[in-house]
C-alpha cells in the first residue's frame, strides 16, 4: 500500500544553518505531497502542498520539490529560525483524491541559538 | 471560524472504562476524520465521513472503537473498555474539498 517515510526522528541544529527534513513515498499512482507543521500543544497545520504543474510550493520560507524519479518530497529552507522548532510530518494523498492523508512518523526539528 | 473543536482535551479513564470523544468540525466541511497520534506511530488514519456518512473506517480496532456522525455540527469517537495501549492523543480534521485538512488541538486521552 502507500507509504510515507521521513527517515529522521529528530533533528537539531544551530539557528542560521540550512533545513533539509527527507520525506519518500511510496505510491501505485501519483500523489500530492503535503508538510504539515505541529508546534508544541497545538493543532497540526498545513505548511506545503505540492502542485500539479512541478511548480515549487514555499511558505514561510520553506519550500519543498517533487521529484517524481526519487519519489520523493524534501523540506528545506535556508535559514533555521529558533521558531521553526516543531514536529514536521510529511503526508500523501489517498487515490482518488479522497481527502485521507497517509502520514509519515515525523520529524521533530530543535533549533538551538 | 473557530477552527475544528474538540473536547475534551484532556481525559483520565481506568482500564476496562468508556471514554467518548467529541469533534465539532468546520461550519460548511464536508468531510471528517479521525487520527490517532503517538509517538511510535505517528498520525494514525481511523476512520472518515462524508457528507455524514462513514467512508473508510480500515484504520479503526474493530472490536471496541466506533465513531458516530449524527448530523453535520459533530463527530464523536467511542472507545470501549479502554485499554493502557489506547493512550494516545485523538485528532479530529475536516475538509471542505481537496486535500487540506484541518485538525483540531486533539484530545489527549490517558487510562490508567
Amino acid at each position: 500500500g502507500d507509504s510515507v517515510t521521513q527517515t529522521e526522528g529528530l533533528v537539531t541544529l544551530t539557528e542560521g544553518l540550512p533545513v533539509m527534513l527527507n520525506c519518500t513515498y511510496q505510491s501505485t499512482y501519483s500523489p500530492f505531497l503535503f508538510w504539515y507543521v505541529q508546534h508544541l500543544n497545538e493543532a497540526p497545520k498545513l505548511l506545503l502542498k505540492s502542485f500539479t504543474d512541478n511548480k515549487r510550493p514555499e511558505h514561510q520560507g520553506f519550500h519543498a520539490t517533487l521529484h517524481k524519479s526519487s519519489s520523493s518530497f524534501h523540506l528545506q529552507k535556508s535559514s533555521a529560525q529558533l521558531s521553526d522548532s516543531a514536529l514536521y510530518y510529511c503526508a500523501l494523498s489517498e487515490a482518488g483524491n479522497t481527502g485521507k492523508l497517509i502520514f509519515g512518523l515525523g520529524t521533530t526539528l530543535q533549533v538551538q541559538p | 471560524n473557530a477552527g475544528v473543536i474538540q473536547t475534551p482535551r484532556h481525559k483520565v479513564t481506568g482500564k476496562g472504562q468508556e471514554a467518548t470523544l467529541w469533534c465539532e468540525p468546520i461550519s460548511g466541511h464536508s468531510a471528517v476524520f479521525w487520527y490517532r497520534q503517538t509517538i511510535v506511530q505517528g498520525l494514525e488514519f481511523l476512520t472518515y465521513f462524508r457528507n455524514q456518512a462513514p467512508i473508510d473506517d480500515s484504520g479503526m480496532p474493530k472490536e471496541r472503537f466506533s465513531a458516530q456522525m449524527p448530523n453535520q455540527s459533530h463527530s464523536t469517537l467511542k472507545i470501549q473498555s479502554t485499554q493502557p495501549q489506547d493512550s494516545a492523543v485523538y485528532l479530529c480534521a475536516s475538509s471542505l474539498e481537496g486535500n487540506t485538512l484541518y485538525f483540531g488541538a486533539g484530545t489527549r486521552l490517558s487510562v490508567l
